[in-house]
Parts: C-alpha cells; sequence; structure tokens
C-alpha cells in the first residue's frame, strides 16, 4: 500500500500570503491529486493529473511534483480556502488519501 | 448538472447487513465508472470501492472484501453498496462519487452509517 504523508498537519495563513502543501508518497506514483473540504461538506476536486485545474477552481491554485514528492500551492491565500486539503493516489490499488492538511485563514 | 444522492443510511448492529443507494442524474451514468469512499467522524477520506462503466470490474479494499458489495444498474442510473457483516469500525460517512478517467470528480451529499448495538 502507497502511503501518502501530508505536511504540515495543521497551518494558518494570512490573506494574501502564499501557502505550500507538500504530499510526500511511499512509492513513486504516476500523478497526484488534490481535494479541499470544507467543514461538513463533500470533498471538491482542485487538482488532477498533478497540474491540471478542475473545472471552475480558481487559478491561484495550482499543483507540481513528481515521483514521490508533490506540492499544492495557492497563490494569494483568502478566506474562501480554510478547508482541509487531501493528496490521493490512483497509480495503485488500494487507492489512497493523505491524512490531510488544515488550512486555517489568521 | 451532475447530482449524486445516497440514501439507505443509518443505525445498525454488529454483524447485520446494510444497502446503500446512490441516485445519479445530470450526466449519461453507464459511461462512468463510479466509486464509494468513506469518511469516519473525524478522520480522513478512505477509498471503498470501484465499479467500470458496465458493471464488469470491481475493486475493493481488502477490509471489505467478501463483506461489501458494489453493484449498478445503468437503465436506472444508480450506484448500490451492500454491506454484510458490519463492524464497528465501518462507521462512517459513505460518499458516492462519479469516477473521470480514474479520479472523483463528482462527489455526493454523503450518507451517514453507524454501527453499534
Amino acid at each position: 500500500e502507497i502511503v501518502l504523508t501530508q505536511s504540515p498537519t495543521t497551518m494558518a495563513a494570512s490573506p494574501g500570503e502564499k501557502v505550500t502543501l507538500t504530499c510526500l508518497a511511499s512509492s513513486s506514483v504516476n500523478y497526484m491529486y488534490w481535494y479541499q473540504q470544507k467543514s461538513s461538506a463533500s470533498p471538491k476536486l482542485l487538482i488532477y493529473y498533478t497540474s491540471s485545474l478542475a473545472s471552475g477552481v480558481p487559478d491561484r491554485f495550482s499543483g507540481s511534483g513528481s515521483g514521490t514528492s508533490y506540492s499544492l500551492t495557492i497563490s494569494s491565500m483568502e478566506a474562501e480556502d480554510a478547508a482541509i486539503y487531501y493528496c490521493l493516489q490512483l497509480t495503485s490499488t488500494p487507492l489512497t488519501f493523505g491524512s490531510g492538511t488544515k488550512l486555517e485563514i489568521k | 448538472e451532475v447530482q449524486l444522492v445516497e440514501s439507505g443510511g443509518g443505525l445498525v448492529q454488529p454483524g447485520r447487513s446494510m444497502k446503500l443507494s446512490c441516485a445519479a442524474s445530470g450526466f449519461t451514468f453507464s459511461n462512468y465508472g463510479m466509486a464509494w469512499v468513506r469518511q469516519a467522524p473525524t478522520k480522513g477520506l478512505e477509498w471503498v470501492a470501484t465499479i467500470s462503466y458496465d458493471g464488469s470490474s470491481t475493486y475493493y479494499r481488502d477490509s471489505v472484501k467478501g463483506r461489501f458489495t458494489i453493484s449498478r444498474d445503468n437503465a436506472k442510473s444508480t450506484l448500490y453498496l451492500q454491506m454484510n457483516s458490519l463492524r464497528s469500525e465501518d462507521t462512517a460517512t459513505y460518499y458516492c462519487t462519479r469516477v473521470r478517467n480514474y479520479d472523483f470528480d463528482y462527489w455526493g451529499q454523503g450518507v451517514m452509517v453507524t454501527v453499534s448495538s
């Protein structure tokens, strides 16, 4: 099973601040996917194929990485970006999610 | 507009069975694979099972293999999850998701399953 380790576990950012979240895989994966989950809501796809923006997602979100190291970047933090962010690997079963990064607004 | 609406959750005793349903609309259901993903209270996301667009292929995580069955009725645009021999660790919100390529692009609102005596 591929284990995804997300860091930090929790962080707070000020409006306008650049934010980078990291996801490290225990084995190399082909692509990384990123989801946003706001309190009590269903997860929402943000990034697919490592760096492609899902429909309707603001372009302040971007993804990058390869092999075992991936990141999600918010170029300028907004209050509405406060949420838990999960990475997901689809390279091998069982499909696995990271444990999440909780992002708060300062 | 893509809509996925889960139903069938609730409280069930350990060892008993429960069947979840997911009614899909707003897209051609028979063209897409579908999946179930769950989230235990205050925990992260966990993939449960995936079914191909025509139902010919299914995939499960080990902890539910032999106990859960994912199925679909394309004529009714409905996805199912039959859960047998339920355990306390199956307590979670279960999300129905559409599979686009391989990722989960649309999610339902989720249905809560509580396994407790």
